[in-house]
Formats: C-alpha cells, structure tokens, sequence
C-alpha cells in the first residue's frame, strides 16, 4: 500500500469552473476525511466519512461543495462555480474508526489555483 | 473562532540546541492532542501525541507536554537537527464521548522551525 494518493496534484481553473478532486485511501482505512489549508494557516476541517457514510460537514462546506464516497473507498470532492476564495490546498487524509488519531495518515493534497 | 492556537508563526534555532514549541487551545472538551510536521510539498505526518490524563509523552527526542490547567502544550525537540526544518501544527481531536466528532482535528496555524548548520 502507497498510503493516501490525491489527485491531481495541481489544478488551475478559471472562476465559474466545476472541479474534482479525487482521493485513494489506506485500503484498509474506514474512514475519510477533507480538509483544506490555505496560506499561513493550518488545515480546516471540511468533512468525513465513515465507509460511504458522510458523518458530519463542516459549515465552511458551502452549498457549491460536495463530496461522496459511493463505495466506501475512494472519495470525491467537487465544487461548483470555483471562486478565487476557493484557492487553497486540499488535503486527504484516512484512518481506522477505533482507536485514537495517530493512525491518521494524510495525502500530499491536490492544490487549487482558480483565476 | 481559532480553537486552536500557535502564537509563535517561525522559529529559528542552531543546531543541537533545544526547540520548543507551543501551542494553546480553548474548548476544554478536547482530550487528545497531537503534533504533526509537514514538509513542503507534502502532507502533513504524524509526530507525537498525548491523551489528557497524562501531562507528558517522550517519544526519542521529541518529547509534548500538557498542561490542562493553562490550557497549553508544547513540544520540546532536543537535539534539534537541520532535518527538524519544517512546519509544524498542533491538533486537537475530541475522544470517544465526543460522538461523531471523534477522529475530526481541529489544528493550530502552524510555526515553522528552521534548524540552522
């Protein structure tokens, strides 16, 4: 296992563009989590799921956002109508649902340039 | 409303010597606290952690400490080596009471550490 992959890696898009982000986990990870980080600042958590399940949003998830994980493996993130505010990194992470976070293993993210 | 503070942004350190970083959080339900160091380019990876009924956690030269009352952690590097050069966050996460929040983190803005020659 390659750990967390995310891609793409890059992504420049004009505004108004609809975007997606696709991100692989740990095989045997049941959960997933967004996050994303912008310049200074430290990651900020959008959403999770457990298996297919979306267990909780964060209110930064605007109505432009959603993400799915149909079969309880790989996960989307899309947004609509991309905003220059929209620029940052977003980072993948996955871990197993017992225990504590320190199984928490992040991908290398997907940056997003909107112009 | 930044539940999570590191009030220091950069740090900058020689060598061999000790580097300490802080970190302060507000919300008094978090129990479990981490620090994770990330490299440009990269994702962040896991440091060191401790749980809220202890006050300290070694882990080879990195060692955090909790101080519940304060509200305030730190993570003490020694010796600190070029490699250490990084950014590094601190998190907070609710345990098992705390639902389904439990597993969501909730970081600090980071400070970067530079470890000079």
């Amino acid at each position: 296992d390659t750990g967390v992959s995310q891609n793409p890696r890059h992504k420049i898009t004009k505004r108004g563009q609809n975007v997606t982000f696709r991100c692989d986990p740990i095989s045997e990870h049941n959960r997933l989590y967004w996050y994303r980080q912008t310049l200074g600042q430290g990651p900020e958590f959008l959403t999770y799921f457990q298996n297919e399940a979306q267990l909780e949003k964060s209110r930064l998830l605007s109505d432009r956002f959603s993400a799915e994980r149909p079969k309880g493996s790989f996960s989307t993130l899309e947004i609509q109508r991309t905003e220059q505010g929209d620029s940052a990194m977003y980072l993948c992470a996955s871990s197993l649902s017992r225990g504590w976070p320190d199984g928490y293993t992040f991908g290398s993210g997907t940056r997003l340039t909107v112009v | 409303d930044q539940q999570v503070k590191q009030n220091s942004p950069s740090l900058s350190v020689q060598e061999g010597r000790i580097s300490i970083l802080n970190c302060d959080y507000t919300n008094s339900m978090f129990d479990y606290f981490l620090w994770y160091k990330k490299y440009p380019a990269e994702g962040p990876t896991f440091l060191i952690s401790i749980s809220s009924i202890k006050d300290k956690n070694e882990d080879g030269r990195f060692t955090v400490f909790l101080n519940k009352s304060a509200k305030h952690l730190s993570l003490h590097i020694v010796p600190s080596q070029p490699g250490d050069s990084a950014v590094y966050f601190c998190a907070a996460s609710f345990g098992n009471a705390g639902g389904t929040s439990y597993g969501k983190l909730t970081f600090g803005q980071g400070t970067i550490l530079t470890v000079h020659p």
